[in-house]
């Protein structure tokens, strides 16, 4: 099954840094989904790239998409405290998603 | 808009009793809801996805008769944790796609998850 894997870290940043986490995979996929989840409560769908798109953005945030490295990056730029959350990407094929393990970030104010 | 609504947000139950649990997408309609099981500090497992009108489909490894799943209309799943045991305890999300809506059928509209624990 299709699996999108985020390196699993941990990011405590400085408010006004930016943040950056990767998320892999391994099979091929229709697109490819960042979500943020606070803790404790559902997730937020932030942005979506599509298999034939390689850099998105959206606000403060910067998507890229290699997908012959089969690999995403999320950026968040001028961090804020309300960014703290842990975020997820999650790879789409066959009508499904696949979530990755998920990266904590904590912006410290 | 897009807002997908669970209830209840949290439940504690006995172990051997039934609990159910609703979304609701309230303010679109969704052919397709997926069911989430997510425990602490780890991802989503998708546990099946469910189809108005038909049976869910389950993913490897959920037992349907432990875990079962109505979507009787556009706006509506649930699911039923039948004889609950502890290790059944969790936090169960779902999600419901949109139709009609081309530029937003790709995204998945999360609810805000459901708390079990089970004691």
């Amino acid at each position: 099954s299709q699996q999108g894997e985020e390196d699993p870290q941990a990011l405590s940043i400085q408010e006004g840094e930016n943040a950056t986490m990767n998320c892999s995979y391994k099979t091929s996929i229709n697109n490819l989904q960042w979500y943020r989840q606070n803790s404790g409560r559902g997730l937020v769908h932030l942005i979506l790239i599509r298999s034939n798109e390689r850099e998105k953005h959206s606000g403060r945030l910067r998507v890229t998409l290699d997908t012959s490295k089969k690999s995403s990056s999320l950026l968040i730029t001028a961090s804020r405290a309300a960014d703290t959350a842990s975020y997820f990407c999650a790879t789409e094929g066959n009508n499904r998603l696949a979530f990755g393990k998920g990266n904590q970030v904590v912006v410290i104010p | 808009g897009a807002v997908v609504s669970q209830h209840p947000s949290w439940v504690i139950c006995k172990s051997g009793t039934s609990v159910k649990i609703e979304c609701r997408s309230l303010d679109f309609q969704a052919t397709t809801m997926f069911w989430y099981r997510q425990f602490p500090k780890q991802s989503l497992m998708l546990m099946a996805t469910s189809n108005e009108g038909s049976k869910a489909t389950y993913e490897q490894g959920v037992e349907k008769d432990k875990f079962l799943i109505n979507h009787a209309s556009l706006t509506l799943s649930t699911l039923t944790v039948t004889s609950a045991h502890p290790e059944d305890s969790s936090f169960y999300i779902c999600s419901a796609r949109e139709v009609g809506r081309e530029d937003r059928q790709e995204t998945q509209y999360f609810g805000p998850g459901t708390r079990l624990l089970v004691l």
